[in-house]
């Protein structure tokens, strides 16, 4: 069955950095591209970047841009998202997710999700 | 950045009922939609990709369309596992960005 695998849940004091580890379980996560999505409690889903599968190329939304970085160990397939100078309103769930896309329709789609990682920031 | 409108954002609603879902986007992105089901302490799971595309293993009373600005997800007979939160997303640009989200609810 295909599965994605996220390290343990995390508490960190403001001005901290977290780094969260995705990994794949059934197949190899090397070949896909890989998204950060995260979710703050009671609040929706806020995209957060993408690595390419070599691992070269990073796309950041711009309200994280110089605080994210998205990184891949090629070795292992893991991704890894680092999220730094982190605030309370960095207090949310991280998910991983796997993108997969039709090249015919253009079409693309996050399938399958990680189960996510609780990172909650407090003094 | 391409925004995405969810109507409505609660519903209530019985088991047996037909419901849909509306989601607009800000601009034309074709049919480069997916829609997503969550449970509360779960990961979003994928329903539909391409605005239509019924992804394997998913219930087919679900379905999905539009195009351009205007999508719908309807479920034709809510069964009790269907309450959930459902969420939007288009994938035409960066940034992706998902909808605010529809929490559905049993009346």
């Amino acid at each position: 069955q295909v599965q994605l695998v996220q390290s343990g849940a995390e508490v960190k004091k403001p001005g901290a950095s977290v780094k969260v580890s995705c990994k794949s379980s059934g197949y190899s996560l090397s070949s896909y591209y890989v998204h950060w999505v995260r979710q703050a409690p009671g609040h929706g889903l806020e995209w957060m970047g993408i690595i390419n599968p070599s691992g070269d190329s990073t796309t950041y939304a711009q309200k994280f841009q110089g605080r994210v970085t998205v990184t891949r160990d090629t070795s292992t397939g893991t991704v890894y998202m680092e999220l730094s100078s982190l605030r309370s309103e960095d207090t949310a769930i991280y998910y991983c997710a796997r993108e997969r896309s039709v090249d015919i329709l253009g079409a693309k789609w996050f399938d399958p999700w990680g189960p996510g990682t609780l990172v909650t920031v407090s003094s | 950045d391409i925004q995405l409108t969810q109507s409505p954002s609660f519903l209530s609603a019985s088991v047996g009922d037909r419901v849909t879902i509306t989601c607009r986007a800000s601009q034309g992105i074709g049919s480069h939609l997916a829609w997503y089901q969550q449970k509360p302490g779960k990961a979003p799971k994928l329903l539909i990709y391409a605005a239509s595309t019924l992804q394997s293993g998913v219930p087919s009373r679900f379905s999905g369309s539009g195009s351009g600005t205007e999508f719908t997800l309807t479920i034709s007979s809510l069964q009790p596992e269907d309450f959930a939160t459902y969420y939007c997303q288009q994938l035409k640009s960066y940034p992706l960005t998902f909808g605010q989200g529809t929490r559905l609810e049993i009346k």
